[in-house]
Formats: C-alpha cells, structure tokens, sequence
C-alpha cells in the first residue's frame, strides 16, 4: 500500500543546531507539503512543492528550507533551530485532490 | 494572507445530539473546499473534497454543502457518537494552486 512516512517521529535539540525532518512518500504524488501544528491555530503551511526540482515558500517560511531531489522526498531543515520553532510538523502530499498525511514529527527545541 | 475561518472552535454535544460547523474562505478565486477529520494522536483524513457551487456530500452520518459565491461550507453531522469525537479542519484552495490553507479546526467532544 501506498503511504507517506516521516522521521523521525520525536526530536529533541538544541537553540542554534541545524535540525532536518524527513518525509517520504510512495503515492508518486507531485504535490508535497509541509506544516507546522500549534495551538489556536491549526496548521500553517511552511513550504510546498509541486514537482522535483520546484520549491515554494508558505505563510511561515522563515527560518526554514526544503529541497525536492526526487519525487519521493521533501525534507524539511531548520537552519538554525530556535524555541520557536518548537511544534509539531506534518508532511502532506496530493496529486490534485485530497491530501495524504504522516504521522507527524514533535520537534522540541530547548 | 488568505482568511480561512472555522466556527465553532470547539464544541461538546452529548450522543445522540446532531450537530454543525462552519467554514469561511474568500469566495474569489475558489477552486476547491476540503474538510478532514483528525483524531488524537493521529494524522489528518481526508472527508470531503467539494469544488462546485451547491455541492452537496454525504458520508454516512456526515454530511457537508459548499456555497462558494458567499465563500462558506457546512459540515454536519447527524446522532453524533463519541467515536465522531476529533478536530475538523476545512481546507481552502485558490485557483489551481493546489496549496490547501487550512482553518483552525473545530474540535468536537461527544458525552456518552
């Protein structure tokens, strides 16, 4: 079956250190995502891409980066981890219709 | 920034109750509407994908209708169950832009 998979699925780190969340998915889908959860305000999209080799920038995009190599990866790096940044992360893909989700990542930056 | 707007933002109904929620998104540039279901400690599942005007869904006991020219969507559901207990999250899409804007969710507790 096809799915979508992140990793690692609980992080903690430190202020400062370059942190990178992993997201694969099988769907061969072109359409991939990233958001972050936080209370109050559901999820917020960080980055997106539309195909291998296309990035876009989402509504909380700073300090954050992806890169699309391949279909089947969006990884998600935090250049320079802060407390803010402290969230729960979820990959999504689509092609064109609902999305698919992981698991999610809890990254903790202390 | 686009404006997706979910009311209630939380909601407890006891069994049996049936129930509904609101969606606002801008009525320009509508594509499509998306509601997802998210229960605790799990990830997002998609319900509904609406695109047309006057849409109406139906899954089971939940059901959902799209009015896209006055950019609101419902989402019903009839003799709720604690199973139906979960966050419903609308999702908004522009034009062909395929990047879904979601609202804050409405999170429902159902009472045995």
């Amino acid at each position: 079956d096809a799915e979508i998979t992140q990793s690692p699925r609980h992080k903690i780190t430190e202020t400062g250190r370059q942190v990178t969340l992993a997201c694969h998915q099988t769907w061969n889908h072109n359409n991939m995502f990233w958001y972050r959860q936080d209370l109050g305000h559901g999820l917020r999209l960080i980055h997106y891409s539309y195909g291998v080799h296309d990035t876009n920038k989402g509504e909380v995009s700073d300090g954050y980066s992806v890169s699309r190599s391949n279909t089947e990866d969006l990884p998600l790096t935090l250049e320079s981890a802060a407390s803010s940044q402290t969230s729960v992360y979820f990959c999504a893909s689509s092609e064109n219709t609902e999305a698919f989700f992981g698991q999610g990542t809890r990254l903790t930056v202390v | 920034i686009l404006n997706v707007e979910q009311s209630p933002q939380s909601l407890h109904v006891q069994e049996g109750d049936s129930t509904n929620f609101t969606c606002s998104f801008p009525s320009s540039n509508f594509y499509a509407l998306h509601w997802y279901r998210w229960e605790t400690a799990k990830s997002p599942e998609a319900l509904f994908v609406m695109t047309l005007n006057g849409d109406e869904k139906k899954k089971g006991r939940i059901s959902a209708t799209l009015n896209t020219k006055e950019g609101y969507s419902y989402l019903y559901i009839k003799g709720s169950q604690p199973e139906d207990s979960a966050t419903y999250l609308c999702a908004f899409v522009m034009d062909s832009s395929y990047k879904l804007i979601f609202g804050s969710g409405t999170r429902l507790l159902v009472r045995p």
